[in-house]
């Protein structure tokens, strides 16, 4: 069965510091990797998607980047704000429906203005 | 608001008791999702639909749980003879049929619904 593991659990960082958040999956048989966004008490927001084929995604201040062979994932944010304080999940799927994302226990970022 | 919709925000219930949690996807998502969230973990896959046909029901899925989609629109949830157990964070998602074809399906989140069974 695929695991996926997010390390740090939690992290404080301050405000204007760049930073990285790691993900980890046992099963490099993946269609695509996608990192959320978590509020306290809230839903999940998709913030990237990358492909299998793919080596990295870019959206404003976020950069994903992926190596499926080595089964690892990172999620850069440049210039950090307090409004990005909140849960970061990445999850995979072995295909493109999303009935078998397989969701990490995500990193809880603190920023410190 | 054209975002998911979920109700309520909160239930807090009795042991035995049977619950039901409503979703309203965006209007144009053809297919739905449940997942649920325990405290500190990542959501887990419950079942999903496509348009009103269930089409995968995880094993999480007791007996005691059934879902439904009539008409191929709003979704409830229902969780029968609710136990401890059941307290979670129940969250639906929608995504339209073409974000499958770009690498990928996007969903969209609602802001869940938290059960906590006492």
């Amino acid at each position: 069965k695929q695991e996926v593991t997010q390390i740090p659990a939690a992290l404080s960082v301050p405000e204007g510091e760049n930073l990285v958040l790691n993900c980890s999956f046992t099963d490099s048989a993946i269609y695509n990797l996608q990192w959320f966004r978590q509020d306290p008490g809230k839903g999940l927001t998709s913030l990237l998607l990358i492909q299998s084929s793919q080596r990295e995604q870019t959206s404003g201040r976020l950069n994903a980047s992926l190596d499926k062979s080595s089964g690892r994932s990172t999620l850069y944010i440049a210039a950090s704000q307090p409004g990005d304080s909140a849960t970061y999940l990445c999850a995979v799927s072995p295909g493109r429906g999303a009935n078998n994302l397989f969701f990490g226990t995500g990193t809880r970022l603190t920023v410190i203005p | 608001d054209t975002g998911v919709s979920q109700n309520p925000r909160h239930k807090i219930t009795k042991r035995g008791q049977n619950v039901t949690f409503r979703c309203d996807p965006i209007s144009e998502h053809n297919r739905l999702y449940w997942y649920r969230q325990t405290l500190g973990q990542g959501p887990e896959f419950l079942t999903y639909f496509q348009n009103e046909a269930q089409l995968e029901k995880s094993r999480l899925l007791s007996d005691r749980f059934s879902a439904e989609r009539p008409k191929g629109s709003f979704s409830t949830l229902e969780i029968q003879r609710t136990e401890q157990g059941d307290s979670a964070m129940y969250l639906c998602a929608s995504s339209a049929r073409d974000s499958l074809f770009l690498g990928g399906e996007k969903l969209f989140f609602g802001s869940g619904t938290q059960l906590s069974v006492l």
